[in-house]
């Protein structure tokens, strides 16, 4: 089965703490994201990988980092500078850019 | 500043009836749009898309209709059903081939049976 997995599904995290978000896939799509969700927000894109050891900043990128070291992989940390990380992760791949494939998501909370 | 609006936080529609969930859109360089379904606790699944050199795309009981002139896009659901009742996102890219998303805020559709 083609997919994206995203774990854990729920995360919680004490202040002060970086915390690791894990999102594999297995469609042999080459680019990679990360988004966040916020209630009655639209997703917001925090990173984005279109090959192998490349990564972009989106429009939230701080307090996070990433790494793409394979093709299948691109987690996500959360250090301690993000000021809200509480929130819904979504992480996505497409072949192209455009029709991304979500994966089922990881909610954060910090405790 | 919102480059991607959709200003109807929620709609409610009766089974069988058409749906029509609204999008707006302020960036001029956006070409490409899609739609994306969203049932709570889940990821978004991708529903449709359209390219700025069409004004209609048509999937079964989806239709897209872009107004570029307006700047303005719109999905039509026909007929409505229950487990349509899902948040629906809207979202633009500045080609097919872009890496970039830019989403709206979601409408909620409640189908109500």
């Amino acid at each position: 089965d083609g997919g994206i997995t995203q774990s854990p599904k729920y995360l919680f995290r004490k202040e002060g703490q970086n915390v690791t978000l894990s999102c594999e896939q297995n469609l042999n799509h080459d680019a990679m994201y990360w988004y966040r969700q916020d209630p009655g927000q639209g997703l917001r894109l925090i990173y984005y990988s279109q090959i192998v050891n490349d990564f972009q900043k989106g429009d939230i990128a701080e307090g996070y980092s990433v790494s793409r070291e394979k093709k299948e992989s691109f987690p996500l940390t959360v250090t301690s500078a993000q000021k809200n990380p509480t929130a819904f992760y979504l992480c996505a791949s497409s072949p192209r850019g455009a029709e991304a494939f979500f994966g089922q998501g990881t909610r954060l909370t910090v405790v | 500043d919102q480059q991607v609006k959709q200003n109807s936080p929620s709609l409610s529609v009766q089974e069988g009836r058409i749906s029509i969930l609204n999008c707006d859109y302020t960036n001029s360089m956006f070409d490409y749009f899609l739609w994306y379904k969203k049932y709570p606790a889940e990821g978004p699944t991708f529903l449709i898309s359209i390219s700025s050199i069409k004004d209609k795309n048509e999937d079964g009981r989806f239709t897209v209709f872009l107004n570029k002139s307006a700047k303005h896009l719109s999905l039509h659901i026909v007929p409505s059903q229950p487990g349509d009742s899902a948040v629906y996102f809207c979202a633009a890219t500045s080609g097919a081939g872009s890496y970039q998303l830019t989403f709206g805020k979601g409408t909620k559709l409640s189908v109500i049976p």
